[in-house]
This record gives C-alpha cells, sequence and structure tokens, in this order.
C-alpha cells in the first residue's frame, strides 16, 4: 500500500487563483513527521514545511498555508494568490519512528502550472 | 541554496560499468541520505549514513553502496549499471541529535545519470 498518495499529478491554474495540493498520507506510528518539498526544473528538493504528528495547529508562511487533519490522514497544502513562479513539481514526503535512518517516503508528487 | 553540493551534475555510463556520485553536506550537518528519482516520480531511498555508518537502506540492491567520510561527505557507488538506473540521484543533509527523529533533510541539486 502507498504510504503518501498525491492524487493530483497535474493541476493547471492561471495566476492570482488559490490552488490546494492534496496529501494523504497512511502510517501505525503514533509519532511521524510530514514534509512538503518543492521541485522547480532546475531539479533541486527545496524543503518547505516539516510538521510533527503531535502539533495539529495549521501554518501559514506568507502566500502558503498548510492544513493538518489526523482524523482524516490529511496534510494539505494551499497557495493563495499563485504566480508564475509558484510552477513546480510538489512532494508531500513522511518519515516514520519505526523508519531506520529517519527515511522519507514520497508521494508521487503533484506537477503545478500557473500560467501568466 | 542549501549549501548541499554534488558532484558531477551530468553524467553518461554504459550497462555494466561502475560510478561513483559524490555529495558535500551542508555546514553542521552530519548525515547524509541518498535518494534516486526516475522520471515522473518521487524520490526512493536508498540509504543514510550517520557517523560514517549506513545507518538504514531502502529496497535497493548491494551493487548499490556507499560511504561517509570524517567530514560528513559522502560517495554513491553503483556497480553492474543496468538501464534502469537511469535517473537523477540526489543527496540530502541533516542534522542527527541522539534520541532525534524527523530531522529535516536539505537536498543538493543531483546527478543526472544516463546509461546506455
Amino acid at each position: 500500500a502507498q504510504k503518501v498518495t498525491q492524487a493530483q499529478t497535474e493541476i493547471s491554474v492561471v495566476e492570482k487563483e488559490d490552488v490546494t495540493l492534496d496529501c494523504v498520507y497512511e502510517t501505525r506510528d503514533t509519532t511521524y513527521y510530514l514534509f512538503w518539498y518543492k521541485q522547480p526544473p532546475s531539479g533541486e528538493l527545496v524543503f518547505l514545511i516539516r510538521r510533527n504528528s503531535f502539533d495539529e495547529q495549521n501554518e501559514i508562511s506568507g502566500r502558503y498555508s498548510w492544513n493538518f487533519q489526523k482524523s482524516t490522514s490529511s496534510f494539505n497544502f494551499t497557495i493563495t494568490a499563485s504566480q508564475v513562479v509558484d510552477s513546480a513539481v510538489y512532494f508531500c514526503a513522511l518519515s516514520e519512528a519505526r523508519d531506520a535512518g529517519n527515511m522519507l517516503t514520497f508521494g508521487g508528487g503533484t506537477r503545478l502550472m500557473v500560467k501568466p | 541554496e542549501t549549501g548541499v553540493t554534488q558532484s558531477p551534475t551530468h553524467l553518461i555510463k554504459t550497462r555494466g560499468q561502475q560510478v561513483t556520485l559524490r555529495c558535500s553536506s551542508q555546514s553542521g550537518h552530519n548525515t547524509v541520505s541518498w535518494y534516486q528519482q526516475a522520471l515522473g516520480q518521487g524520490p526512493q531511498f536508498i540509504f543514510q549514513y550517520y557517523r560514517e555508518e549506513e545507518n538504514g537502506r531502502g529496497n535497493f540492491p548491494p551493487r548499490f553502496s556507499g560511504l561517509q567520510f570524517p567530514n560528513y561527505s559522502s560517495e554513491l557507488n553503483v556497480n553492474a549499471l543496468e538501464l534502469d538506473d537511469s535517473a537523477l540521484y540526489l543527496c540530502a543533509s541533516s542534522l542527527t541529535i541522539a534520541g532525534g527523529l524527523g530531522e529535516t533533510q536539505y537536498f543538493g541539486p543531483g546527478t543526472r545519470l544516463l546509461v546506455l
């Protein structure tokens, strides 16, 4: 079973639209960590946020916000007033306490295209 | 930029050959993880090195091996290259604190390997 599911493979929006990227995860651990990374065409994964399983507070950072809901095992990411520079592939990832080496398990990614 | 560097940026090899990829971790970090990212997919965990020892391994065969040096830099070696080894290889560094979990991993720009 896939541990991290990003059901939206590709999303296209027009600049200034709001967009939400979905992430659903699966774990039996009570202690785990969730991450979002951005991968622009250059290929480097850029860290966006880390959230532990005991902190369900939503977080806002500028135009970015994250909604963590343990009841639905979801950690969704919203970009408000999208810009062309937001175009990239976005990955959600899970790190479980049981995994050796704090490995990250990534979802398949969502490609976001923001058109001017 | 994260301060994580990788070399080379691109590499072309033929099937059956061996390859060594290199990674320098971010200043202050003591742990290096390696990931393989096939085209259109999320990164897959290969292994992690902490204190110069393998600290966790994903589902990769033994022909994938690594090293970590006293300065925390690392190498990924792949023997007997196969066509399916063509991918982007990403290195990530992090700071492991005893008993810590889910530390944020910061990624380098990657090495694109093409096996012909």
